[in-house]
């Protein structure tokens, strides 16, 4: 049982360049999230989606697009980067039964 | 006014001492409450959840929620070196898949 897992760990773009963060979840969970943590800021929410086929925006959705590709795997687009969204990238799953949230290891991303 | 205030700290404890962390809220319509601990470099992983007001133990760590006062607390008891980790609380208004309101989180060191 892997949990949940992201891809990459780390990365590198130029202002605006495109890319897309992938995260997958082996626990059959059917609601997904994505956080962004920045310092001084805590974590906050851009986009969710409570089960495959829907999608819904957080708290920072501007300038981020979402993909829920199936029960498993939810993705974070950025279509233009920019040095604002220099971040750590934490996708999340949730455990209705537990009522937990279970949080990958996240993405560095570096937005130059 | 951020919906979720929490001191950011540093927290520096001896070890073996009782630590109290806190977080106030400003929304009541949360009714779920959450504390995560996170290691440096490392995803959020949960610690205690508890729904509405009231006392909850595990261990060594026990959660307080006071929702007339929209307060809550974390006590750590015989602290340890390998508590040393930021804790960040969390809430959420209604149950399924709404996604987490964070506090800033709090840097914690336990010192030997």
């Amino acid at each position: 049982n892997a949990g949940v897992t992201q891809t990459p760990k780390f990365q590198v773009l130029k202002t605006g360049q495109s890319m897309t963060l992938q995260c997958a979840q082996d626990m059959n969970h059917n609601s997904m999230y994505w956080y962004r943590q920045d310092p001084g800021m805590g974590l906050r929410l851009i986009y969710y989606s409570a089960s495959e086929g829907t999608t819904d925006k957080g708290e920072v959705p501007n300038g981020y697009n979402v993909s829920r590709l199936n029960k498993r795997e939810f993705s974070l687009r950025l279509e233009s980067a920019a040095p604002s969204q220099t971040s750590v990238y934490f996708c999340a799953s949730f455990d209705r039964s537990q009522e937990t949230q279970y949080f990958g290891p996240g993405t560095r991303l570096l937005v130059l | 006014q951020k919906e979720v205030e929490q001191d950011p700290g540093p927290l520096s404890v001896p070890e073996g001492a009782i630590v109290s962390l806190n977080c106030t809220y400003s929304n009541s319509a949360f009714q779920y409450f959450m504390w995560y601990r996170q290691y440096s470099r490392k995803g959020p992983e949960l610690l205690m959840y508890t729904y509405s007001s009231g006392n909850k133990e595990d261990g060594r760590f026990t959660a307080q929620v006071d929702k007339s006062s929209k307060y809550i607390s974390l006590f750590i008891r015989d602290s340890q070196p390998s508590d040393s980790a930021t804790y960040l609380c969390a809430m959420r208004r209604g149950g399924g898949a709404d996604g987490l309101t964070f506090g800033k989180g709090t840097h914690l060191i336990i010192q030997p």
